[in-house]
């Protein structure tokens, strides 16, 4: 079945530990997303991937990083920069192209204890 | 400041109750609205794209409407099932020339047997 898989589910972390969350792809897109969900909010864009070995910073990159060396893989790390970093964080791809619409993985809930 | 606004911010009908959700919007060189539906602690699913004012789409009791500064989400005899957050985005050029897509908080809605 094609589809985006993130992984872990959940996720604890100390404070001042750095925590990468999983994205894989099967659909052969070329953009991936990463995003911020928190209660009472819309989405919000992390960092994004148009093609492999290029990314850019969505509104809120401050505290995190990625890298895209696989067209199928877009990890996001959480690092100890990130002041408020319990939050839900969705992963999501597309193909690119006029008003094609974004897929959405199942999200990793983060919990920073 | 773009913005997509939903509402109402929650919504409860009694089954077989038909109402509208609504997504105002006032971002410019629209290149799509999207509508999601998503459960709790999971990812959002894509229901419809509209690319142009008077475009409509239909899935079951689901319809989506587009005018120049607005969308409808008309669910029409709900069910328990349909109980669920809907999320509307919208895909837009920016100034700088990139695209961007900006989410609302969305619409909780329930419906009761």
């Amino acid at each position: 079945d094609g589809g985006i898989t993130q992984s872990p589910k959940y996720l604890f972390r100390k404070e001042g530990q750095n925590v990468t969350l999983s994205c894989e792809q099967n659909l052969n897109h070329d953009a991936m997303y990463w995003y911020r969900q928190d209660p009472g909010q819309g989405l919000r864009l992390i960092y994004y991937s148009q093609i492999v070995n290029d990314f850019q910073k969505g509104d809120i990159a401050e505290g995190y990083s990625v890298s895209r060396e696989k067209k199928e893989s877009f990890p996001l790390t959480v690092t100890s920069a990130q002041k408020n970093p319990t939050a839900f964080y969705l992963c999501a791809s597309r193909l690119s192209g006029w008003g094609n619409e974004q897929f959405f993985g199942p999200g990793t809930r983060l919990t920073v204890l | 400041e773009d913005q997509v606004t939903q509402s109402p911010e929650a919504l409860r009908l009694q089954e077989g109750e038909s109402s509208s959700l609504n997504c105002s919007y006032t971002v410019s060189g629209l290149r799509g609205l999207f509508w999601y539906r998503q459960d709790p602690g999971k990812g959002p699913e894509f229901l419809f794209t509209l690319y142009s004012a008077g475009e409509e789409k239909e899935k079951e009791r689901l319809k989506a409407t587009l005018t120049k500064k607005e969308s409808f989400l008309h669910i029409t005899a709900p069910k328990p099932e349909d109980s669920a957050t809907y999320l509307c985005a919208v895909r837009h050029r920016t100034q700088g020339g990139s695209e961007k897509l900006v989410f609302g908080k969305g619409t909780k809605l329930t419906v009761n047997p």
